[in-house]
């Protein structure tokens, strides 16, 4: 069981927008910044949003993040078939003094 | 452009150590910048953070890990490694390395992993 709450799956067509949402608590996302990750079978996780609402760059502006309280929120508009990945949050844990993960959102697009 | 690429035994008997080397490149793992870190995920499970490491030889563990863990570093090499004595098929997973920025502004002390390697599955069996 992951300590941050995400749901299993999620989908959308094609131009659609989609969120995913992530759960924690005051230890970890009330207290601190959620990051977000995509990951594609077989490669490496790729950094999609840092501080909450943050873009690395070359990641594209269909995807934004923010935070509420002790939960966080991935948005991601225009949706591509090129954005069907799993998910994950992240954030850093006070109790733990170490970061957590959220268990994956298989997103689908249809 | 920054990789890092995990390597080591794909299959280890139970009982034994789990030894896995990261080779970074297109940065130093002296960077005083970041930290290196070790993460894994079990079959159908969550992410799991297992420990991080500084350039000063500072090393920091999950606690539920901490006593059967070690990261250390190959500076001539820039090279990380992660050991996991006392292995059971409860400690099969997919493997990752990763680079951590950690660091304070105004606005508050953030920490994020902004690199990983694609990851290596680790088989625990007999």
């Amino acid at each position: 069981q992951s300590v941050l709450t995400q749901p299993p799956s999620a989908s959308g067509t094609p131009g659609q927008r989609v969120t995913i949402s992530c759960s924690g608590s005051s230890s970890n996302i009330g207290t601190n910044t959620v990051n977000w990750y995509q990951h594609l079978p077989g490669t490496a996780p790729k950094l999609l949003i840092y501080r909450n609402n943050q873009r690395p760059s070359g990641v594209p502006d269909r995807f934004s993040g923010s935070k509420s309280g002790t939960s966080g929120s991935l948005a991601i508009s225009g949706l591509l078939s090129e954005d069907e990945a799993a998910y994950y949050c992240a954030s850093w844990d006070d109790s733990l003094n170490g970061p957590v993960f959220g268990g994956g959102t298989k997103l689908t697009v249809l | 452009h920054l990789q890092l690429q995990e390597s080591g035994p794909g299959l280890v008997k139970p009982s034994e150590t789990l030894s896995l080397t990261c080779t970074v490149s297109g940065d130093s793992i002296s960077n005083r910048n970041y930290y290196w870190g070790w993460i894994r995920q079990p079959p159908g499970k969550a992410l799991e953070w297992i420990g991080t490491m500084y350039y000063s030889g500072s090393t920091y563990y999950n606690p539920s890990l901490k006593s059967r863990v070690t990261i250390s570093e190959d500076t001539s090499k820039n090279q990380f490694s992660l050991k996991l004595r006392f292995v059971t098929a409860a400690d099969t997973a997919v493997f990752y390395c990763a680079r951590l920025r950690s660091y304070y502004d105004s606005s508050g002390y953030y920490n994020y992993f902004d690199y990983w390697g694609q990851g290596t599955l680790v088989t625990v069996s007999s």
